[in-house]
């Protein structure tokens, strides 16, 4: 069965610091996808990033960085300089390699304070 | 490009009612996904359709909801009889296939809102 953990349920920052959002994956697939959206206030998930399971290069995009570690089954999210705009609960998601199963974490919220 | 869009916005209902929601995808987007996310919760998969044939229903309580999707477009999930556990955000996200692969990328709609009292 696929999981996705995201141990952090709530994080605060102050404007313009860094942050890591973790997510532990678990599957029994060798070919899957991994997913980061994000959830603002307003309820409209918005996809950030998709990532296949044999590209391990880390991405990033403005102020926005993934780390994919196959080896340790991770797939973290790291926004630099943080700010109040970032506010939200962000969701990493899997899927399988025939696009089923689609599984979303828990979520973890940021607050982002000015 | 417009969109994926649902109505209602929101509805509240008494348990043991019937309720029924609409989604449109983006056009062109031949994957459609309906999900239940609860309160605090991430968002769980109901049914997932690729064009107008169900790729996944594992996870539907097919015993109080149902979904369609005709002519491989709009989308109606419904949900009857209504019980209070069933009281969540109703979200509807479509994807589209690129070189015959699904993109996986999904993209969702604003969600509609279900009160059960």
């Amino acid at each position: 069965a696929q999981k996705v953990t995201q141990a952090q349920t709530e994080i605060s920052v102050v404007e313009k610091e860094d942050v890591t959002l973790d997510c532990v994956y678990e599957t029994r697939d060798t070919t899957y996808y991994l997913f980061w959206y994000k959830q603002p206030p307003s309820g409209e998930l918005v996809f950030l990033i998709r990532r296949n399971s044999f590209d391990e290069q880390n991405e990033i995009s403005g102020r926005y960085s993934w780390n994919f570690q196959k080896s340790t089954s991770s797939f973290n999210f790291t926004i630099t300089a943080s700010q109040v705009v970032d506010s939200a609960v962000y969701f990493c998601a899997l899927i399988r390699n025939y696009g089923q199963n689609f599984v979303f974490g828990p979520g973890t919220r940021l607050s982002v304070l000015p | 490009e417009a969109g994926v869009a649902q109505s209602p916005r929101y509805k509240i209902i008494e348990k043991r009612q019937s309720v029924a929601f609409w989604c449109n995808p983006i056009s062109g987007h031949a994957t459609l996904y309906w999900y239940q996310q609860i309160l605090g919760q991430g968002p769980k998969l109901l049914i997932q359709f690729q064009n107008n044939g169900v790729v996944d229903d594992s996870q539907l309580p097919k015993d109080r909801f149902s979904a369609e999707r005709l002519k491989g477009v709009d989308s109606t999930l419904k949900i009857q009889p209504a019980k209070l556990e069933d009281s969540a955000v109703y979200l509807c996200a479509s994807s589209k296939i690129e070189s015959g692969r699904l993109a996986y990328e999904q993209y969702f709609g604003p969600g509609t809102r279900l009160t059960v009292t």
